[in-house]
C-alpha cells in the first residue's frame, strides 16, 4: 500500500471555526509533512514530523497546530483562520527525514476555503 | 536563502514535439527529485537523481543531474496529451533536516 489518505477532500470554514485535517499512511514511513499549496505555486513546507516528534516548523502562524498521535497519523488543527489561508493542504510521507529521506508520497490534499 | 530556479514557467507544444524544463540551484544539492502534478491533482514522484552527472530514463522522459550537482533537466521526447501537467523539480540539501526546496514548476500544455 503506497497510499497517503487525507480527509476531508474539501472544507469550507468560517474565520471563527475550529476544524481539523487528517492524514494517514501505512507504509511504515517515519517522516510526515504538511505542505500548503496556493494556485499556480509550488508546495510550501509548513511542518515536518520525524518519529512522531515535531522536527521543523517553518514559522507557521499559531492558528495552525499540528499533531502526530502515532506513526501513521498526522493531524492539522485549524483555528481562527483568515481568508488568505484558503489553499490546498497536502500531507506527505517519506521513509525518513533528512538527506537520505527518499521519495515523498503526497496525499490527494484537502482543499480549504475560509469565508 | 537557498533557492531552486526553474524555467520556463509555461510551455505550450504541439503533440509530438519535444519539451525540456530546467532547474538551477544556488547551492550544491544532495539530490534532486522530480514530481508531476496533473490539473486538480497532487504531486506525484517521478524520479530521484543522486550522483553527479547522473542520467536516468523512463520511457520518453530523460532526467539529468549536473556535474556540480547544482542543475538538472527533464526532457520529454514526442509529447503526448497525457503529459499535460506541471512538472516540479525539488532539490534536497544535505544534513539531518534535508528539506526539499521546490522550484516554481513548469506548466506543460499539449495541443493535439
Amino acid at each position: 500500500d503506497t497510499e497517503v489518505t487525507q480527509t476531508p477532500k474539501h472544507l469550507v470554514m468560517g474565520m471563527t471555526n475550529k476544524k481539523s485535517l487528517k492524514c494517514e499512511q501505512h507504509m511504515g514511513h517515519r517522516a510526515m509533512y504538511w505542505y500548503k499549496q496556493k494556485a499556480k505555486k509550488p508546495p510550501e513546507l509548513m511542518f515536518v514530523y520525524s518519529y512522531e516528534k515535531l522536527s521543523i516548523n517553518e514559522s507557521v502562524p499559531s492558528r495552525f497546530s499540528p499533531e502526530c498521535p502515532n506513526s501513521s497519523l498526522l493531524n492539522l488543527h485549524l483555528h481562527a483562520l483568515q481568508p488568505e489561508d484558503s489553499a490546498l493542504y497536502l500531507c506527505a510521507s517519506s521513509p525518513r527525514q533528512g538527506e537520505m529521506a527518499g521519495e515523498q508520497y503526497f496525499g490527494p490534499g484537502t482543499r480549504l476555503t475560509v469565508t | 536563502g537557498q533557492q531552486v530556479m526553474q524555467i520556463p514557467q509555461y510551455q505550450h507544444v504541439q503533440e509530438g514535439e519535444d519539451f525540456t524544463t530546467y532547474c538551477n540551484s544556488s547551492t550544491t544539492l544532495s539530490n534532486i527529485q522530480w514530481y508531476k502534478q496533473r490539473p486538480g491533482g497532487h504531486p506525484v514522484f517521478l524520479i530521484q537523481l543522486v550522483k553527479s552527472g547522473e542520467v536516468k530514463k523512463q520511457k520518453r522522459l530523460t532526467f539529468q543531474f549536473g556535474e556540480a550537482k547544482k542543475n538538472s533537466s527533464l526532457h520529454i521526447t514526442a509529447t503526448q496529451t497525457t503529459d499535460v501537467g506541471t512538472y516540479f523539480c525539488a532539490g534536497r540539501v544535505g544534513g539531518s533536516q534535508g528539506n526539499l526546496i521546490f522550484g516554481k514548476g513548469t506548466k506543460l500544455s499539449v495541443k493535439p
